[in-house]
């Protein structure tokens, strides 16, 4: 099947700093990636879409300019934590859609990254 | 406004024992119907994905089932192992690029 990789799997940060996540397509083109935040014992949240080539797209209550999101190729796209606080400690899963044969609606999930601002 | 409810919210079953878990959803217009597993600490990994078409689909001792209906899907899992507890979550595609999440069923499958 298809697989997205998401990297880090932890990090830990402190107040002030800015963190990167990373999250590759790494057997198929993605043309949209979703970025969803996740509470302990929770659903997951989205936060914003990104389609490749484009700015993206952020769903109510989401700070665009805290949470800074590159989707510059069709198989990387980026969430950057920006000026982290320790409310920004939760886990950030990434998600990659795009055609893959005949899967063309499949949505395939990273590992997840699990912050923790200090 | 597009929901996907599931029940119950927890489950604690013996391991070689059944189980079933319901999703009803109101999302409109509906694309696809899917379940995932996510264990703690992990990004969820897809189980069965079914259309409107599709009332049944297995995948190994995963059976999910959907009436589109009634706009009810369920999960049957069976002859359960220690390795099946982990969240499971319904998932509704309402139209391009728009997933409609459930609060998962929370599954332990005790020893």
């Amino acid at each position: 099947g298809a697989v997205v990789s998401q990297h880090p799997s932890r990090v830990i940060c402190k107040s002030g700093t800015s963190v990167k996540i990373e999250c590759r397509s790494l057997d198929f083109q993605a043309t949209t990636m979703f970025w969803y935040r996740q509470f302990p014992k929770k659903s997951l949240m989205l936060m914003a879409t990104s389609n490749e080539g484009s700015k993206a797209t952020y769903e109510q209550g989401v700070e665009k300019d805290k949470f800074l999101i590159n989707h510059a190729s069709l198989t990387l796209s980026t969430l950057t934590v920006t000026s982290a606080h320790p409310e920004d400690s939760s886990f950030y899963i990434c998600s990659a859609m795009g055609q893959i044969y005949h899967m063309n609606t499949e949505a395939f999930f990273g590992q997840g990254t699990r912050l923790t601002v200090v | 406004k597009n929901q996907v409810e599931q029940s119950p919210q927890s489950l604690i079953i013996l391991e070689g024992k059944n189980c079933t878990l319901q999703c009803n959803y109101t999302v409109s217009p509906f694309s696809n119907l899917r379940w995932y597993k996510q264990d703690t600490g992990r990004g969820p990994v897809s189980l069965t994905i079914m259309t409107f078409s599709e009332n049944t689909k297995s995948n190994g001792r995963y059976t999910a089932t959907l009436d589109a209906d009634t706009k009810q899907s369920s999960l049957h899992i069976t002859a359960s192992q220690l390795s099946d507890s982990a969240s499971y979550i319904c998932v509704v595609s309402a139209g391009f690029q728009k997933l409609v999440f459930g609060t998962g069923t929370r599954l332990l499958v005790s020893p």
